[in-house]
């Protein structure tokens, strides 16, 4: 059974901090990391995505991949309120089918 | 940019219907899914399709039944609602195997 674990928070942090959004997971096969954010009530949408090893970055957020440790994180720089979000992580291994993570709270508080 | 469309923003039903969820992407992707995303469970996968008359069963597909006669569109089928569907579903499509899924807007169904 392939497994993505995420802490399920709440993870709060101040205005203008770096939230760090961690994801660890089972299968050493995987190939394909992504970040949802999912607003209540909303659908989940696509922040990043990532497939090697390192760093990837787009504008405020950054994906790590650590693929030895089995571990993809999510940075956001500079948190906004609007950034309150459920955050999902999802793994692919070459099939068809992701495997999500239940998802971390992340609340921005002025 | 892609676009999922689902048919229902909201929705309520009664025991025993039958219950059709409709969903349509325009970007011609080849897999579509349908979750179901309760508190505390996350997202639920019930089927999904690769391929134009193909399907697969998910994690719970007990209950439901799904029909894809066309590429665009996938079809979610309640054959006979219970209260314990009621729930948020969820439809998605991606272009291949470890691309990013796309999502709808959701349906929030209540059977009563």
């Amino acid at each position: 059974q392939k497994e993505v674990e995420q802490n399920s928070g709440p993870l709060s942090v101040p205005e203008g901090a770096i939230a760090s959004l961690n994801c660890t997971y089972s299968d050493r096969g995987s190939q394909s990391f992504f970040w949802y954010r999912q607003y209540s009530g909303k659908s989940p949408e696509l922040i990043m995505f990532i497939y090697s090893n390192g760093d990837k970055e787009d504008g405020r957020f950054t994906a790590q991949l650590n693929k030895a440790s089995q571990y993809v994180s999510l940075l956001i720089r500079d948190s906004q309120p609007s950034d309150s979000a459920t955050y999902l992580c999802a793994v692919t291994g070459g099939s068809y089918i992701p495997t999500f993570g239940r998802g971390t709270s992340l609340i921005v508080h002025p | 940019d892609v676009k999922v469309t689902q048919s229902s923003r909201y929705l309520v039903k009664r025991t025993g219907e039958k219950v059709f969820l409709e969903c349509v992407q325009d970007m011609d992707h080849e897999n579509m899914f349908w979750y179901r995303q309760d508190p505390g469970l996350g997202l639920r996968l019930i089927y999904f399709s690769y391929d134009v008359k193909m399907k697969e069963k998910g994690d719970i597909p007990e209950g439901y039944s799904v029909s894809r006669e066309k590429k665009e569109r996938f079809s979610l089928i309640l054959e006979s609602a219970s209260t314990n569907q009621t729930s948020m579903y969820l439809c998605a499509s991606s272009s291949g195997a470890d691309q990013p899924q796309h999502f709808g807007d959701g349906t929030r169904l209540s059977i009563l």
